[in-house]
């Protein structure tokens, strides 16, 4: 099955710096990387689209300046998180898929916790 | 969207098949049916996915009904790691309309020893 990394698993920020994670897909090109987030007790929520090579479309209500995506690469999205605050804390979920597949595949998410 | 309807929780006993049910009413032609299944603190894992056909792999069966309005994830042995939330969603293709998957909020299923 194709697999998808997400680095760092978790990571612990002071309130106002800025996040990097980044989302690869190890053994497959994905054109299409999703990002999405999710609380204690909910369902994952989707926060945008990145297509390689192009701008990311994100879904109502999430804020394109506070949530940053950059799809460079075939096998590399990276959502930073600037100015992070303690209401930003959740685990962020990245998943992977291409034109060729019928389905996504996820990483393992990662655990953000802004103090 | 379109959108999926699960029970929210089920429970099965070890070593039992379970029948894991999905309504989806409003399905259209163009959408595959999807299931993953999420342990805590851990990115959904995907189980399998079809579009009009059942489909067999091996962590579990998908029975889809021949109007496509309902589906079943079947999962032959229950064993303990099993335990999961389960969810069911519709999507299409990336080149169709672009592969977007929303999450309901699943079945979790309980295993019993």
């Amino acid at each position: 099955g194709a697999v998808v990394s997400q680095h760092p698993s978790w990571v612990i920020c002071k309130s106002g710096t800025s996040v990097k994670i980044e989302c690869r897909s190890l053994d497959f090109q994905a054109t299409t990387m999703f990002w999405y987030r999710q609380f204690p007790k909910q369902s994952l929520m989707l926060m945008a689209t990145s297509n390689e090579g192009s701008k990311a479309t994100y879904e109502q209500g999430v804020e394109k300046d506070k949530f940053l995506i950059n799809h460079a690469s075939l096998t590399l999205s990276t959502l930073t998180v600037t100015s992070a605050h303690p209401e930003d804390s959740s685990f962020y979920i990245c998943s992977a898929s291409s034109r060729v597949l019928e389905t996504q595949y996820f990483g393992p998410g990662t655990r953000l916790l802004v103090l | 969207d379109a959108k999926t309807t699960q029970p929210n929780s089920m429970e099965s006993n070890e070593e039992e098949p379970v029948h894991l049910p999905c309504n989806h009413s409003t399905i259209s032609g163009t959408d595959y049916i999807h299931w993953y299944r999420q342990l805590p603190s851990q990115g959904p894992e995907y189980v399998i996915h079809g579009l009009t056909s059942n489909v067999n792999n091996r962590m579990a069966s998908l029975a889809i009904a021949e109007d496509r309005k309902s589906s079943t994830l079947i999962l032959h042995r229950a064993t303990l790691r099993d335990a999961a939330v389960y969810y069911c969603i519709l999507g299409r293709l990336i080149y169709n309309q672009g592969g977007k998957l929303i999450f309901g909020q699943g079945t979790e299923l309980s295993v019993k020893p």
